[in-house]
């Protein structure tokens, strides 16, 4: 595709619940970024995938929370027994290379947990 | 620890200039960016520094001084759509090369 696309666009999800959050980025790209961005803040990093190398996970908030990246492409970041306090925007974004000057976004994943 | 500071909002008015500032305290560094994001849309790119001085961009500069770890993003010539979020990240190398680390943004309102 021409850029990166994140499904689904809108995600409610009860309490507890498992959920699932794709990103597929732009095709090429090696590098992997996963954000989330709670209402009128900025952007928390969560986790940096680049090429095969281990990912950078610093950013994962608990352990409920995990992503992976299957053959250098498609990430799915999972949230299990999610908590109110999950719901914010998931931002997911891709660079040709780690050092590369400009990451390209996808429009997120507005997740609510009722 | 990795600390970025911006204003939480600025206004101005159409037609005038507006510099927003970004001060850092990163463990690493490995250039600075400025994106801009409306509301309810995907961040995009804006500029990158990576030496010391002025990158202009049409009515865009940003500046960077890395001994004083301090960037700000000048906008010219504002117009009303100019009105969104700026944010200032910055590269920390880490072991991965390219981890980006962001501010909390800084909400610019453009006045008629």
């Amino acid at each position: 595709g021409a850029g990166v696309s994140q499904s689904p666009s809108n995600k409610v999800t009860e309490k507890g619940k498992d959920v699932e959050l794709r990103c597929d980025p732009i095709s090429g790209h090696t590098a992997l970024y996963w954000y989330r961005q709670s209402l009128g803040q900025g952007l928390e990093f969560l986790i940096y995938f680049q090429g095969n190398s281990a990912p950078d996970k610093s950013g994962l908030p608990s352990d409920r929370f995990s992503a992976e990246r299957t053959g250098g492409s498609v990430s799915t970041l999972t949230i299990q027994r999610t908590q109110q306090e999950d719901s914010a925007v998931y931002l997911c974004a891709s660079s040709p290379t780690a050092g590369h000057t400009e990451a390209f976004f996808g429009q997120g994943t507005r997740l609510t947990v009722v | 620890g990795q600390n970025i500071d911006q204003p939480t909002e600025m206004t101005a008015t159409e037609g005038a200039i507006v510099q927003i500032n970004c001060t850092y305290q990163t463990s690493g560094f490995n250039g600075l960016f400025w994106y801009q994001q409306h509301a309810g849309e995907a961040p995009t790119f804006l500029s990158y520094n990576v030496l010391d001085g002025l990158e202009e961009k049409g009515r865009f500069s940003s500046f960077l001084s890395r001994s004083k770890g301090y960037s700000y993003l000048l906008l010219k010539e504002l117009q009303m759509k100019d009105s969104a979020s700026y944010l200032c990240a910055v590269r920390d190398p880490g072991n991965q090369g390219g981890k980006l680390i962001f501010g909390q943004g800084t909400e610019l309102s453009v006045k008629p």
